[in-house]
């Protein structure tokens, strides 16, 4: 089951410490999505890159850090500043482009928890 | 501003019943609208997309600019059918998509 791979798959995060979730795909895709997903909202986007080196904030981008040094590869650092971080993380890529009509490939996401 | 909405949480139905999951969006221009699904321990994956107008696992969408509303619909549901679904469409730089908030559908026998 390649494609997108995300992991941990558990994760908890102390009171003040920035965690770091791991995303990467074989897919040769320009596009690579943060998505978080909590019980009654749904998917809100985090960050998005189109291309390498550059990514623009989502809707809920505070808290949160990104880069995109190489294609394959989109880590999602959630920082002491995300007041809430307990959520089910999901990462996607699409063939990308520009475009978004494109079909989305997720991976099969990161639980994470605050002890 | 962009957004979807998907008006029920839980749709619960029988076996063999028709199913309709609602999604209505706000949108300025012509929409390229999703139907994304995600099965009890498996990725969120397509489901189908409006521009293809096709058929996936005998469920359909139409796009009804007039109501602005995507419905999914299936006429006999299945067990396996039991998921959640999500709407979702483009932002409004057409980079990304925007997801509502979900429809868990249950089918029991």
């Amino acid at each position: 089951d390649g494609g997108i791979t995300q992991s941990p798959k558990y994760l908890f995060r102390k009171e003040g410490q920035n965690v770091t979730l791991s995303c990467e795909q074989n897919l040769n895709h320009d596009a690579m999505y943060w998505y978080r997903q909590d019980p009654g909202q749904g998917l809100r986007l985090i960050y998005y890159s189109q291309i390498v080196n550059d990514f623009q904030k989502g809707d809920i981008a505070e808290g949160y850090s990104v880069s995109r040094e190489k294609k394959e590869s989109f880590p999602l650092t959630v920082t002491s500043a995300q007041k809430n971080p307990t959520a089910f993380y999901l990462c996607a890529s699409s063939m990308g482009g520009g475009q978004t009509n494109e079909k989305l490939f997720f991976g099969s996401g990161t639980q994470l928890s605050v002890l | 501003a962009q957004r979807v909405t998907q008006p029920e949480k839980l749709l619960s139905v029988f076996k063999g019943a028709p199913v309709e999951l609602k999604c209505n969006y706000s949108y300025s221009g012509s929409p390229e609208l999703f139907w994304y699904v995600q099965y009890s321990r498996q990725r969120l994956q397509l489901l189908l997309r409006h521009i293809s107008r096709e058929s996936i696992k005998g469920f359909t969408a139409d796009l009804n600019k007039g109501e602005t509303s995507f419905h999914l619909k299936k006429p006999f549901a299945q067990e396996e059918d039991s998921a959640m679904y999500y709407c979702a469409l483009p932002d409004q730089a057409g980079t990304a998509l925007i997801f509502g908030k979900g429809t868990t559908l249950s089918v029991s026998s």
